[in-house]
């Protein structure tokens, strides 16, 4: 069975750019989540998706962060303008069903240098 | 808030020798609790999970934890450390809203030979 795939595996952007990242999930799995991974620290949860529409999304920075799921599969988070703290790995994960109990799976993540 | 302090940023092994990572969560309500382990450039893996059955949980590659309620702790052990156990280990809690997962700040397992 194929893992959570995610698409660039590295990207290289200059502050007030913009970005974009890609996340297939496993075949099936209608929860998505998003989290970020700031250097040193634990991830930490931006948005979570139950099929295409949203369940949390209390910590994702809004006015310039955003993030989509328009046919319950695939997902995109995107930036726009990029800012020099938002430097970290962006991992995906997904869960069959979005219990509590169950393991989340994730991909190997998008790492995001802003200069 | 609900939280999750994992005890020292970087603990350093002989290779053999006990692994004990300490994790501590805050909350009056007991919650799931898992171990994933991240090894350089790769996503996170389950180690082992909690999920309300019995207390002593093992996982994979010879680690496992113990969940005491008393002491909001959740520690992971494994008896003899080998080279390929070098990596972060992350501790994490959810809860029965929404499932997202709250994480540690993780601890860095060196292990020298």
């Amino acid at each position: 069975e194929a893992g959570v795939a995610q698409s660039p595996r590295y990207k290289i952007i200059e502050k007030r750019q913009s970005v974009a990242f890609w996340c297939n999930p496993i075949s099936g799995h209608a929860t998505l989540y998003w989290y970020q991974q700031i250097l040193g620290q634990g991830p930490k949860l931006l948005i979570q998706f139950q099929n295409n529409g949203v369940v949390d999304d209390s910590q994702l920075p809004k006015d310039r962060f955003s993030a989509e799921r328009l046919k319950g599969v695939d997902s995109t988070l995107k930036i726009q303008p990029a800012k020099l703290e938002d430097s970290a790995v962006y991992l995906c994960a997904s869960t069959a069903a979005g219990l509590a109990a169950e393991t989340q799976y994730f991909g190997p993540g998008t790492r995001l240098l802003v200069l | 808030a609900q939280s999750v302090t994992q005890l020292g940023s970087h603990v350093s092994v002989s290779e053999g020798a006990l692994v004990l990572l300490r994790c501590n969560y805050s909350s009056s309500v007991p919650p799931y609790l898992f171990w994933y382990v991240q090894y350089p450039n790769q996503g996170l893996q389950l180690l082992l999970k909690y999920t309300s059955a019995a207390t002593l949980v093992k996982g994979i590659n010879g680690f496992e934890a113990e969940f005491k309620k008393s002491e909001t702790s959740f520690h992971l052990t494994k008896p003899s450390a080998h080279m390929s156990d070098a990596a972060e280990y992350f501790c994490a809690v959810a809860y029965n809203q929404g499932g997202k997962l709250i994480f540690g700040q993780g601890t860095e397992l060196s292990v020298k030979p």
